[in-house]
């Protein structure tokens, strides 16, 4: 059985660090894609990026780029999502998902279509 | 970005009901065009993916349609667990971007 398990609900003051992460199991983690997804309080989903954990090809969205960091650690199927230094603004849900097809080519199937999602991580940021 | 919009944001039905959520595209995304479902304080879950493929163990009173801009989300005979947000997703090209969503409840 395919899961994706997320890390406890965090709550963080505005310049902290954070690091989430989202544990696979149930298929071979390295031959598919896992992205994050951001849903802020009563808001859409928003794509943030995506990691290839075979070899660490990541993908943001311009939106993220420069603000998160997407890593994943083979050896233990997790994926993580970090922040440097955290603002108010990324008070949100966080949600891990795999893309839909096992490929080192990313497609509209492979990458960009989250068939397992992990139960979200809700991240708290206020002084 | 291409942006994604769907119509109507909320709507109220029966149990029984047939159902249709439209998706519109601003450009042409061929059928690069998926439907999420979700229901309070859970994770989405993909229903419909390339506009009309069903995925595995979706009931089949779930279909989609459409291509280019203008996507359909038909629920037949709506049912009690089918009260939930709905979201479409174009995975034509990044940014990959969500619709706002759809919230379905019960008249």
């Amino acid at each position: 059985e395919v899961q994706l398990v997320q890390s406890g609900a965090e709550v963080k003051k505005p310049g902290e660090s954070l690091k989430i992460s989202c544990k696979a199991s149930g298929y071979s983690f390295t031959n598919y894609w896992i992205g994050w997804v951001r849903q802020m309080p009563g808001k859409r989903l928003e794509w943030m990026g995506i990691i290839y954990p075979g070899d660490s090809d990541t993908r943001y969205s311009p939106s993220f780029q420069g603000q998160v960091t997407i890593s994943a650690d083979k050896s233990i199927s997790t994926a993580y999502l970090q922040w440097s230094s955290l603002k108010a603004s990324d008070t949100a849900m966080y949600f891990c998902a795999r893309g839909q097809g096992p490929s080192r080519y990313c497609s509209s199937t492979s990458c960009y279509t989250l068939d397992f999602w992990g139960q979200g991580t809700l991240v708290t940021v206020s002084s | 970005d291409i942006q994604v919009t769907q119509s109507p944001s909320s709507l109220s039905a029966s149990v029984g009901d047939r159902v249709t959520i439209t998706c519109r595209a601003s450009q042409s995304i061929s059928s690069y065009l998926n439907w999420y479902q979700q229901k309070p304080g859970k994770a989405p879950k993909v229903l419909i993916y390339a506009a009309s493929s069903l995925q595995s163990g979706v009931p089949s009173r779930f279909s989609g349609s459409g291509s280019g801009t203008d996507f359909t989300l038909t629920i037949n005979s709506l049912q009690p667990e089918d009260f939930a947000t709905y979201y479409c997703q174009q995975s034509y090209t990044t940014p990959i971007t969500f619709g706002p969503g759809t919230k379905v409840d019960i008249k």
